[in-house]
C-alpha cells in the first residue's frame, strides 16, 4: 500500500519549452501532496505544498509562475516547469501525505528533467 | 524554520558492523522523526520513523532513538548488508511540513 507515481521518469526538453511532470497516488487518496527538488549529492529541498482544491504553497525563493502547481483531483497533482531553461534541470521529486496515519509522506520515485 | 543537521556526511563500515547517523533538530514544535533510503535514481523510502511521544523504536536490524529535550534522533542499523549501502536522510516534521537533513551517504564493504 501507499505507492505514488511519478511520469515521466525523465524527459528531456529544449530551453523555453514547458514540461508537465504527474504525481499520481496509486491506492490512496491525498488531499496534500508535495513537490521537491534536488540537486546531484544534495539533500531534498521542498518546492511546495499542493492542496487538493486550493492554491498550491510556494517555499521562498521558488517562482510559483514558473513551476505552475494543479491538485484537481485526491490522486492527482502536475508540476509544470515553464519556459524551461538549463538551470531548470534537476531531479523533481513528489510525495503524498497518508491522510489518518499521523503524517507520513510517501515519495515517488523522481522526474528526471534535462533542459537542453 | 525547522533545520535539520545531519552527521556524519558519509560512513564506511565493514560488512556485519554496525552503524550510527545522528541527526538534530531546532523546532521543539516538530512531533514526527522519519528517516528515508535512497538509491541512485530513486526516491526516498521510508524505512522507520518515530514519534514525539515515542522514546525508541526498532524494526528487526533497524532502530531509531529520539532525544526530545536534546532535540536529537538517531538512526542505528546493526548487522549491516552491502544491499544497506544508500544515501540515508532524517527528517523533522510537523503538521507535514517536513525538513531534510543533508543526508549521509553508507557503504558497507563486503
Amino acid at each position: 500500500g501507499a505507492v505514488v507515481s511519478q511520469h515521466p521518469s525523465w524527459v528531456i526538453c529544449k530551453s523555453g519549452t514547458s514540461v508537465k511532470i504527474e504525481c499520481r497516488s496509486l491506492d490512496f487518496q491525498a488531499t496534500t501532496m508535495f513537490w521537491y527538488r534536488q540537486f546531484p549529492k544534495q539533500s531534498l529541498m521542498l518546492m511546495a505544498t499542493s492542496n487538493e482544491g486550493s492554491k498550491a504553497t510556494y517555499e521562498q525563493g521558488v517562482e510559483k509562475d514558473k513551476f505552475l502547481i494543479n491538485h484537481a483531483s485526491l490522486t492527482l497533482s502536475t508540476l509544470t516547469v515553464t519556459s524551461a531553461h538549463p538551470e531548470d534541470s534537476s531531479f523533481y521529486i513528489c510525495s503524498a501525505l497518508l491522510a489518518g496515519k499521523g503524517y507520513e509522506q510517501y515519495f515517488g520515485p523522481g522526474t528526471r528533467l534535462t533542459v537542453t | 524554520g525547522e533545520n535539520v543537521e545531519q552527521h556524519p556526511s558519509t560512513l564506511s563500515v565493514q560488512e556485519g558492523d554496525s552503524a550510527v547517523i545522528k541527526c538534530t533538530y531546532s523546532d521543539s514544535a516538530s512531533n514526527y522523526f522519519p528517516w528515508y533510503k535512497q538509491e541512485l535514481g530513486k526516491g526516498p523510502q521510508l524505512i522507520i520513523d518515530i514519534r514525539s511521544n515515542v522514546g525508541e523504536k526498532k524494526d528487526q536490524r533497524i532502530a531509531v532513538t529520539l532525544n526530545k529535550t536534546a532535540k536529537h534522533f538517531s538512526l542505528h542499523i546493526t548487522e549491516t548488508q552491502p544491499e544497506d549501502s544508500a544515501v540515508y536522510f532524517c527528517a523533522a516534521s510537523f503538521v507535514g511540513d517536513m525538513r531534510f537533513g543533508a543526508g549521509t551517504r553508507l557503504t558497507v564493504k563486503p
